[in-house]
């Protein structure tokens, strides 16, 4: 299957920093990215589109100016949590559409550890 | 309600068993359905992906897919231990007007033991 490269897969960073995530689609083009924030035991709740060239596009509830999302070329999107608190810790996934194949292929996630 | 019902489980089951984990939704529009299994902390991994009803088989696993009784199932023959995961089924509606975005199921943890 398609190969989507998500870095770092683990980070622990103080309250007030920020930290950027980078998704990377290594075999295919992908115009468009999502990313998604899972909590323990429950299933994925996507956060928002990325469009390459574009503004991404957030659902409902999702602070734009929290959690910055830049989908620069066809290979990669990176989410970037600004002012990070304890409570934005989770796991974060992104995904990569293939539409080739039509499929959307998942990144190995990225927990984040806000002190 | 839900868009898409999935029953979270736990359920476990003895090496060797069929397992059946189904999921059921209300939108009759999704045109395309997939499985994804996933281990603790890693993301989700594509098992099966098929396109309107049907079955399709790959290897120990086989989707079925109906859309008349918006039911989709997956099964698990000769299940192992190394099966032991959660399982999400996903579904998305044609490109068109609908985009790409998958709606998910909570996920059914399965455990299969020695």
């Amino acid at each position: 299957g398609a190969v989507v490269s998500q870095h770092p897969s683990w980070v622990i960073c103080k309250s007030g920093t920020s930290v950027k995530i980078e998704c990377r689609s290594l075999d295919f083009q992908a115009t468009t990215m999502f990313w998604y924030r899972q909590f323990p035991k429950q299933s994925l709740m996507l956060m928002a589109t990325s469009n390459e060239g574009s503004k991404a596009t957030y659902e409902q509830g999702v602070e734009k100016d929290k959690f910055l999302i830049n989908h620069a070329s066809l290979t990669l999107s990176t989410l970037t949590v600004t002012s990070a608190h304890p409570e934005d810790s989770s796991f974060y996934i992104c995904s990569a559409f293939s539409g080739g194949k039509n499929i959307q292929y998942f990144g190995a996630g990225t927990r984040l550890s806000v002190l | 309600q839900k868009e898409v019902e999935q029953d979270p489980g736990p359920l476990s089951v003895p090496e060797g068993a069929i397992v059946s984990l189904n999921c059921t939704y209300s939108n009759s529009a999704f045109q395309y359905f997939m499985w994804y299994r996933q281990y603790s902390r890693k993301g989700p991994e594509l098992l099966m992906y098929t396109y309107s009803s049907g079955n399709k088989e790959d290897g120990r696993f086989t989707a079925q897919v109906d859309k008349s009784s918006k039911y989709i199932s997956l099964f698990i023959r000769d299940s192992q231990p190394s099966d032991s995961a959660t399982y999400l089924c996903a579904m998305r509606r044609v490109l068109t007007g609908g985009g790409n975005k998958l709606t998910f199921g909570t996920g059914t943890q399965l455990k299969v033991e020695l």
